[in-house]
Formats: structure tokens, C-alpha cells, sequence
């Protein structure tokens, strides 16, 4: 079965500090990994993913994340953090055993950011 | 922002009602996911549309139907419902083909609070 995990509920980073927001996952076969932010009251939006190639994967608004296949993790990163990336960040697995996009999610990472 | 719509924005039904949701797919994309997210928790998989005929269904009772339009707009429709039926309701389109890199795109969602 696919999951992920997302063990922080909540992590704090001064502005202008790096920040990671950790996931781990468990899948059948080479995994298709995804972050979202969530902002209040609005849906996700994609802020990038890893599917193959690269284990370093840049995405939107500065963000990266690390595909480690070992540890089994894809931990998403920022080098310097804003106020405005304070949201619900949210890490997916892609199901790859049947063939149809369903995604597994986490259960998110509040993210808080203070000047 | 995305091209995905979705209505109502939020909606008050009584238990044991019927509703019907909509969503408004990004254009081009034949394949549409909706997921029911609970406070404080991550999305979870109900069903999937593609080309007008669910192709992959997760733990959702049968209460929970939806259809595909051949405009590739689609509807979720929940019969009697129940408290726990409370949750944001997100729509996600996806182009899903040879080439796609499965990256879905997720709506505003819909509120729906059951009393």
C-alpha cells in the first residue's frame, strides 16, 4: 500500500532562515512524490514533484525538495523563508499500482514563519 | 490560480439530505479526482472520473456517486448525509495520457457543513 508521512504537525522558522518540512514514504515500485500548500480557506496548489532524473527537484516560489531513496524521504526546502510561506504544506504519493491518479497525502505540516 | 472552479463556495445541509457539488475542470485535462478533506487533516481519495466513467474509487460508501460530463465538468453527489460528512470538498483535474506527468490541479473546494 501506498502512505506518506508527514511527522511534524507544525514547524517555526524565522524569516529569512532555511526551513524543511519532512516527509516519508511507502510505496510499491518507484514512487511519483508531490508537495502542495494550502493557503486559508483555498485548495491546494502544486508547488513541484518528483518523478524521475534529479534527486534535488526545484519548484515554485523558491522551494526545493530532496528525493533520498534510502530514507525514503522527500523533504521539502527553502533556503530563506518569508512570512508569506506561512500555510499547510501537504506531501502526496502518486498510486501507481493501479492505473488511474489517485494521490495518497499526508496529513500536513502547518508551517509558520515569523518576522 | 488555477482553471479549476468549483460551486457551491460553501453549503449548509441537515442530516439525512442530499447534495450535489460541482466542479469545472482546467481545460484539456479528461480526468478529474474529488477528495474530501476533514479539519486538520490531509485529502482523502473518494473517487475518479476519466472520459465519463470512474475508473478507481476509494473507501467511500456507495452514498457517494458522482458523474463526468462530456465537457469534462463533473459533479459529486452525497445521499443522506451524516455529521461526519462535514469537510472541505476539493475537485482536481489532471491530463492523464502516455506523456503526462500527473500533476493534478485542485479547485477552491466547498465547504459543507452538515447539521
Amino acid at each position: 500500500a501506498q502512505s506518506v508521512a508527514q511527522p511534524e504537525d507544525q514547524v517555526n522558522v524565522a524569516e529569512g532562515n532555511p526551513l524543511t518540512v519532512k516527509c516519508t514514504y511507502s510505496v510499491s515500485g518507484n514512487p511519483y512524490l508531490f508537495w502542495y500548500v494550502q493557503y486559508p480557506n483555498r485548495g491546494l496548489q502544486f508547488l513541484l514533484k518528483y518523478i524521475t532524473g534529479d534527486n534535488l527537484v526545484k519548484g515554485s516560489y523558491g522551494f526545493e525538495a530532496e528525493f533520498n531513496k534510502s530514507q525514503t524521504s522527500f523533504h521539502l526546502k527553502k533556503p530563506s523563508a518569508l512570512v508569506s510561506d506561512s500555510a499547510l504544506y501537504f506531501c502526496a504519493v502518486r498510486d501507481m499500482v493501479n492505473n488511474f491518479n489517485k494521490f495518497y497525502f499526508g496529513s500536513g505540516t502547518k508551517l509558520n514563519v515569523k518576522p | 490560480e488555477t482553471g479549476v472552479t468549483q460551486s457551491p463556495t460553501h453549503l449548509i445541509k441537515t442530516r439525512g439530505q442530499q447534495v450535489t457539488l460541482r466542479c469545472s475542470s482546467q481545460s484539456g485535462h479528461n480526468t478529474v479526482s474529488w477528495y474530501q478533506q476533514a479539519l486538520g487533516q490531509g485529502p482523502q481519495f473518494i473517487f475518479q472520473y476519466y472520459r465519463e466513467e470512474e475508473n478507481g474509487r476509494g473507501n467511500f460508501p456507495p452514498r457517494f456517486s458522482g458523474l463526468q460530463f462530456p465537457n469534462y465538468s463533473s459533479e459529486l453527489n452525497v445521499n443522506a448525509l451524516e455529521l461526519d460528512d462535514s469537510a472541505l470538498y476539493l475537485c482536481a483535474s489532471s491530463l492523464v495520457d502516455a506523456s503526462s506527468s500527473y500533476e493534478q490541479y485542485f479547485g477552491p473546494g466547498t465547504r459543507l457543513t452538515v447539521t
